[in-house]
């Protein structure tokens, strides 16, 4: 399985700032997503980061708040814009390249 | 409406006992299942899947059931070790119009505590 590593592993920031989170894997991979944990609860996925093209957003999540960017076959990156205390979660990065995904560290974000 | 639920939110076991996680999901056209383990601070750690075209999939003391037909699966784990004690995720997905992408979705987890 690929090595997922996650920027930065935490962060505290304050409501109406955003904050970019990157994602790097050790080797190529097909297909790259952003999930997220908020307290409590399952995994969700926000969308997935298509290279080279604008992501694809599941329902209850769109480009203005979550714009996301891949430029390569290992990497992307996750902005939350405009953060407020709602959007404190846990942010995770998934990799694959067939049916089984592997997931990095995470990012624990909390929005004060 | 969650396609994918883990009923029991928490289960406590004896070292050395079989733990037996649980999995329900309701769209028939899910063909791949994965289980995860996720600790505390930490991202999911993959653990083992299976296909809808098998019944059973084993690896080392871990082996999933699937039940096509009650739209069932489950996670056995023997022998429990402490080290198990962890939150343990189902996920289901189907290929995307036959297209090799898979998008997954989670339950909500079940806690596992083994008890030493």
């Amino acid at each position: 399985s690929a090595v997922i590593s996650q920027k930065p592993s935490r962060d505290i920031c304050q409501r109406g700032t955003s904050l970019t989170i990157q994602c790097q894997v050790d080797s190529q991979v097909t297909m790259m997503f952003w999930y997220r944990q908020q307290p409590g609860q399952s995994l969700t996925l926000i969308a997935t980061a298509n290279q080279g093209s604008e992501a694809t957003y599941e329902s209850g999540f769109v480009i203005d708040k979550f714009p996301i960017s891949r430029p390569n076959l290992t990497f992307s990156t996750l902005t939350v814009s405009n953060m407020s205390p709602e959007d404190s979660s846990i942010y995770l990065c998934s990799v694959s390249n067939s049916y089984e995904q592997y997931f990095g560290p995470g990012t624990r974000l909390t929005v004060t | 409406d969650q396609q994918v639920k883990q009923n029991s939110p928490s289960l406590s076991v004896q070292e050395g006992r079989i733990s037996i996680l649980n999995c329900d999901y309701t769209n028939s056209m899910f063909d791949y299942f994965l289980w995860y383990k996720k600790y505390p601070a930490e991202g999911p750690t993959f653990l083992i899947s299976i296909s809808s075209i098998k019944d059973k999939n084993e690896d080392g003391r871990f082996t999933v059931f699937l039940n096509k037909s009650a739209k069932h699966l489950s996670l056995h784990i023997v022998p429990s070790q402490p080290g198990d004690s962890a939150v343990y995720f189902c996920a289901a997905s189907a290929n995307l119009y036959g297209s090799g992408t898979y998008k997954y979705i989670f339950g909500t987890g079940t806690r596992l505590k083994v008890l030493a």
